[in-house]
Order: C-alpha cells, then sequence, then structure tokens
C-alpha cells in the first residue's frame, strides 16, 4: 500500500537556524497538508496546498515558514529561524482528491530546536 | 465548526470489544462524523466516516443515532496494539483542514 514518506525521521537544530522537512506525498494524490504536534498536545494545522499554492493556513503558519512543491513529487516545509517553541512532530498529510476526502499522513520528523 | 467531546481516556482488555461515544451536539447538516487513529510518535490514521445509522469496516464499525448529535465507534476484539488516542471529528468532507480535539486515549491491557 503506498504511503507518505518523511525525512529526516529526526531533527536537532539550534535555535535561529533554518530547517527543510521533507515529505513524499503518495502518488497522484493532490491536496497537501502540514500539521504539527507539541509534545503532549493536539494536533495542529499549519498550511494546505493545492495547485501548486497555498489554499489554507493557519496563524501558526507566519513569515518563517513557507512550503514549496519544487518537482512534483517533493513537498518541503521551511522554517527559517527557528525558535525553541517550533520543537514539535511535523506531519504531512495528502488526499487523493478523487472524491475520497480521507488524509493520508506521514510518520513525521521530530524537530528539536536548541 | 462543530465541538466534539470524548472521554479523555478509556481502559480495556485484550480481546474485549471498545465503544468510545463521542458528543456533537451542533451537527450541522451537512457534516459527516469521522475518526482517526494516532500511535505513539506516528501521524493520525484514517479509520471510518459516517453519515447516519451504522457504517461497518474492517477495522471498526460507527453508530450514529437518529439525531446524530452523538456517535460511537466500536472496535470489536481489541489487542494490545489498538492501545492509541482516537480522535472524532466532525466536519463537512473534503479538502480542508482537519481540526483535532484532545481524542480519547485506550490503554488496552492484557
Amino acid at each position: 500500500e503506498p504511503e507518505v514518506t518523511q525525512t529526516p525521521s529526526h531533527q536537532v537544530t539550534q535555535m535561529g537556524q533554518e530547517v527543510i522537512l521533507r515529505c513524499v506525498p503518495i502518488s497522484n494524490h493532490l491536496y497537501f497538508y502540514w500539521y504539527r504536534q507539541i509534545l503532549g498536545q493536539k494536533v495542529e494545522f499549519l498550511v494546505s496546498f493545492y495547485n501548486n499554492e497555498i489554499s489554507e493556513k493557519s496563524e501558526i503558519f507566519d513569515d518563517q515558514f513557507s512550503v514549496e512543491r519544487p518537482d512534483g513529487s517533493n513537498f518541503t516545509l521551511k522554517i527559517r529561524s527557528t525558535k525553541l517553541e517550533d520543537s514539535a512532530m511535523y506531519f504531512c498529510a495528502s488526499i487523493p482528491g478523487t472524491g475520497r476526502t480521507e488524509q493520508y499522513f506521514g510518520p513525521g520528523t521530530r524537530l528539536t530546536v536548541t | 465548526l462543530a465541538k466534539t467531546t470524548q472521554p479523555i481516556s478509556m481502559d480495556s482488555y485484550e480481546g474485549q470489544e471498545v465503544n468510545i461515544t463521542c458528543s456533537h451536539n451542533n451537527i450541522a447538516t451537512n457534516d459527516y462524523i469521522t475518526w482517526y487513529q494516532q500511535f505513539p510518535s506516528q501521524g493520525p490514521r484514517f479509520i471510518i466516516q459516517g453519515y447516519k445509522t451504522k457504517v461497518t469496516n474492517e477495522v471498526a464499525s460507527l453508530f450514529i443515532p437518529a439525531d446524530r448529535k452523538s456517535s460511537t465507534l466500536s472496535l470489536p476484539r481489541v489487542s494490545l496494539s489498538d492501545t492509541a488516542v482516537y480522535y472524532c471529528l466532525v466536519g463537512v468532507p473534503g479538502y480542508s483542514t482537519l481540526t483535532f480535539g484532545k481524542g480519547t486515549m485506550l490503554l488496552v491491557s492484557p
């Protein structure tokens, strides 16, 4: 069964550094999402992406964040200048867009900002 | 967005049937009820979705009464591997975002 994959599984970075989290959604899926989950808290929506543009974003997704689908397979989340409070699990998700609406989540990237 | 209320936690033993109820008193006409499962350090996984009455798949059943103000996720004969957080979400199926609550932490013991 096809799966969403994410790399790296764990990233440690220093405050102020830029990080790029990578996702490969399931082939032929059309809608893409990033969520994050701070340890012990709820899964929170960050941004959705369709047709090569952001379709929706949350208040969390400020100017420090950006997303890109550079080559038709990868879907990346960039944090320009990480803060301690960016430490969380980041999940990528995708939807086929063929009438089915369940979201398929990746295994996540654990980001630790020191 | 319809607000949902679920128990914070539930305990069960292997082989038992587990029923997790979700309240959604202000569910709208076009809303569906969807359940996701999340294991520790993994992304949520879709379990089941329904609009009314009963839906069953290979993993679970979803019971929705006529007034649709609540729903019950039923897991038959749970095993240790069913220990996870279960989320009830209410909304119009589509391509917009998912809003997760705190979910129900199900602990299955031997």
